[in-house]
């Protein structure tokens, strides 16, 4: 069946580096790629998505670039903050409309 | 527009008993998905509902159903608890081929 590899599970970063997170896919013809922020005790968020007809997209210091020939997509974030500590899936959404999570991963950011 | 909203927040139980939870999503949203969340996991999908049908589901026992009503609200029913069974129950609602927005969990304690 269809699935969605994330890695690394924990990933821990010095304030102010960079920070990436990958994923890939196994259904070529997912077509919509979220990633998801979970802050301790709350509930996942958006904060950044793409679509399969883009490579790249920006939102001030977070990323995400697909390579659809690789079916892999990664999350990008820059100058890196004590408020960026969570976990972060990702997902992909199936030609059939599934949508399926990645395991997640935990940034810590260090002081 | 109102977010997705689940009662009750919070729910203490004792094993063997059952309980239902309930879920409505974002207005104009047909897709329900549900999730077991415990300490330190991912996104543990139980079963997606869409126009009232079961579209897809997880690996989980027959003790766990769910169902939806034609203004697209949901309940998920867990029989005999055990538990294993507490955790963080999240439901999540989208249009076909976008985002999900998640509610704010229903959390479960079995005692």
């Amino acid at each position: 069946g269809e699935n969605v590899e994330q890695h690394p599970s924990t990933l821990s970063v010095q304030e102010g580096d960079s920070a990436v997170i990958k994923c890939t896919y196994s259904d070529s013809a997912s077509n919509y790629f979220p990633w998801y922020k979970q802050e301790l005790g709350k509930r996942p968020q958006l904060i950044i998505d793409i679509r399969s007809n883009v490579g790249e997209k920006k939102d001030q210091r977070i990323a995400v670039t697909l390579n659809k020939t690789a079916k892999h997509f990664s999350l990008h974030i820059t100058e890196t903050q004590p408020e960026d500590s969570a976990v972060y899936f990702c997902a992909a959404i199936t030609w059939d409309d599934k949508i399926i999570f990645g395991k997640g991963t935990r940034l810590h950011i260090l002081p | 527009k109102a977010g997705v909203t689940q009662t009750p927040r919070y729910l203490i139980k004792t094993r063997g008993q059952q309980v239902t939870l309930s879920c409505s999503p974002i207005s104009g949203h047909r897709s329900v998905s549900w999730y077991q969340q415990t300490p330190g996991q991912g996104l543990q999908f139980l079963f997606e509902y869409f126009s009232e049908t079961q579209r897809n589901k997880g690996n989980f026992p027959g003790r766990f159903s769910g169902r939806q009503f034609s203004n697209s609200r949901s309940e998920m029913n867990v029989s005999t608890l055990e538990l294993g069974d507490s955790a963080l129950y999240l439901c999540a609602s989208r249009q076909s081929y976008n985002e999900q927005f998640f509610g704010p969990g229903t959390r479960l304690t079995v005692l």
